[in-house]
C-alpha cells in the first residue's frame, strides 16, 4: 500500500503563509474526510494539528488550517513562526487493507 | 490527563520475537482503541495497526513480520508482538490512542527505540 504523497520540503519566511499538499487516491483522501495532520519536532512524538480535514483540537492555533479538493488535502500555516519549523505528516483513513495510511512527510524550514 | 509510556528490550536479534508494552495512565485501556506506529531513523511514520479490547483489530498488511496486538487490563497496558524480526523492523515505536470515529491519533507516547541486530 502506497503512502500518501507529500512534498519533501517547503520553506517560508516568518510571517508568510505556506501550504503543504497531500495527494492520495479514491481509496483514501478522495473518498473520505478522515484526513489528519501531524507536526513532529526533532526527537519528539508527533502532535495532531488537524483532524477531519480542517478540525483543530483544543490548543492548536488557528494559524493552522486544512482543506481538501478531490484526492488532495492541504495544510496551510499562516503567520509563519520560527517554532513551526518541523516535519509535517498527513494521514487518512483508507479502505484498502490498512485502514490508516501516512504521507511521506514534509520538512518545513522557516528561513 | 492521559499519558502513554512505551517500553521494550532495546535490542533484539534477527529472527527473534519483539515484544513491546505501552502503559496507559489517566484512562482505562478497555475504553479506547489503541494503535502502534513506528518510524525508522530519518524516515516517515509507518502505521502498524490498531486494537480494541473486543478483539477488533486492523494490521498493516504491508508489514513483513507477523504481528499481534493485545491488551492487559490488569496492568492497563497495550502490547505489540512482532515475530521473526529483521533489520527492517529497527525503528522508534510509538503507541497512541486512536479516535476511531475520525481515524486519527490524538495522544502519543514518547516512543521506544528498537534495534534489530545480531
Amino acid at each position: 500500500q502506497s503512502a500518501l504523497t507529500q512534498p519533501a520540503s517547503v520553506s517560508g519566511s516568518p510571517g508568510q503563509s505556506i501550504t503543504i499538499s497531500c495527494s492520495g487516491s479514491s481509496s483514501d483522501v478522495g473518498t473520505y474526510n478522515f484526513v489528519s495532520w501531524y507536526q513532529q519536532h526533532p526527537d519528539k512524538a508527533p502532535k495532531v494539528l488537524l483532524y477531519e480535514v480542517s478540525h483543530r483540537p483544543s490548543g492548536v492555533p488557528d494559524r493552522f488550517s486544512g482543506s481538501k479538493s478531490g484526492s488532495t488535502a492541504s495544510l496551510t500555516i499562516s503567520g509563519l513562526q520560527a517554532e513551526d519549523e518541523a516535519d509535517y505528516y498527513c494521514s487518512s483513513f483508507s479502505n484498502s487493507g490498512s485502514l490508516v495510511v501516512f504521507g511521506g512527510g514534509t520538512k518545513l524550514t522557516v528561513l | 490527563q492521559m499519558q502513554l509510556q512505551e517500553s521494550g528490550p532495546g535490542l533484539v536479534k534477527p529472527s527473534e520475537t519483539l515484544s513491546l508494552a505501552c502503559t496507559v495512565s489517566g484512562a482505562s485501556v478497555h475504553e479506547y482503541y489503541w494503535g502502534w506506529i513506528r518510524q525508522a531513523p530519518g524516515k516517515r511514520l509507518e502505521y502498524i495497526g490498531f486494537f480494541f479490547l473486543s478483539g477488533t483489530t486492523n494490521y498493516n498488511p504491508s508489514l513483513k513480520s507477523p504481528l499481534t496486538m493485545s491488551v492487559d487490563t490488569s496492568k492497563n497496558q497495550v502490547s505489540l508482538e512482532l515475530k521473526s524480526v529483521t533489520a527492517a523492523d529497527s525503528a522508534l515505536y510509538y503507541c497512541a490512542r486512536l479516535r476511531r470515529a475520525d481515524y486519527y491519533f490524538d495522544v502519543w507516547g514518547r516512543g521506544t527505540l528498537v534495534t534489530v541486530s545480531s
